[in-house]
């Protein structure tokens, strides 16, 4: 139960055009975070969002928590080929649950 | 701050075999949960220990078990192996207050493969 959905699995972009990765839930989320794998790497803290209608901003990256609390959105404004890898939405509760994550490579 | 280490970093093991993992959290974490992160199944949650008591426990089988230490390392051991098993586990620790999961830091992996 309580699963987070996470879309799309894969996108592939042009280095500068902009990444949006989307999760989903069924249920009401008391939070979202996200994290970020590099390829080979292990997954990096990103963010916590808390607040229905919270949004984020982490310099290119901009987080946002639905106001419903069912779903939120990770954006990154043009991409750079740094910003390759595997983003991750989870939602703890008493166990953590990750989302599939959408595996971002940028073209140069 | 040193990070949460794990050990060893890769392991090869034949199906039958027994395996234990270690991990070392980051200083005064008390926290430390498992991960195991396959291509099929993503990033899936095993247990969690907090004060040397497991206090939360994901859908895995009995062959999968694990334990804390007084210093909050922790262990993990996979029993009678598959070829199902072979997987990164990851391991995370985090201050652990409140109850409820906090902000995971993650170790490097032990990179598990079962022939």
């Amino acid at each position: 139960g309580q699963q987070v959905m996470q879309i799309p699995q894969y996108q592939h972009v042009q280095e500068g055009e902009d990444f949006t990765t989307y999760c989903n839930s069924s249920t009401t989320l008391s939070n979202i975070q996200w994290y970020k794998q590099r390829p080979g790497g292990h997954p990096v803290f990103l963010i916590q969002l808390v607040k229905s209608g919270e949004v984020k901003k982490q310099k290119r990256l901009t987080f946002q928590f639905g106001e419903a609390k069912k779903n939120s959105s990770l954006h990154i404004t043009a991409t750079q080929t740094t910003d390759v890898g595997t983003y991750f939405c989870a939602r703890s509760l008493n166990d953590m649950r990750f989302g599939a994550g959408t595996r971002l490579t940028v073209k140069p | 701050k040193a990070g949460v280490t794990q050990t060893p970093r890769y392991l090869i093991k034949t199906r039958g075999q027994q395996v234990t993992l270690s991990c070392s959290p980051i200083s005064g974490h008390r926290s430390v949960s498992w991960y195991q992160q396959t291509p099929g199944q993503g990033l899936q949650f095993l247990f969690e220990y907090f004060s040397e008591t497991q206090r939360n426990k994901g859908n895995f089988p009995g062959r999968f078990s694990g334990r804390q230490f007084s210093n909050s390392r922790s262990e993990m051991n996979v029993s009678t192996l598959e070829l199902g098993d072979s997987a990164l586990y990851l391991c995370a620790s985090s201050l652990g207050a409140g109850g409820v999961l906090d902000t995971q830091y993650f170790g490097p992996g032990t990179r598990l493969t079962v022939l």
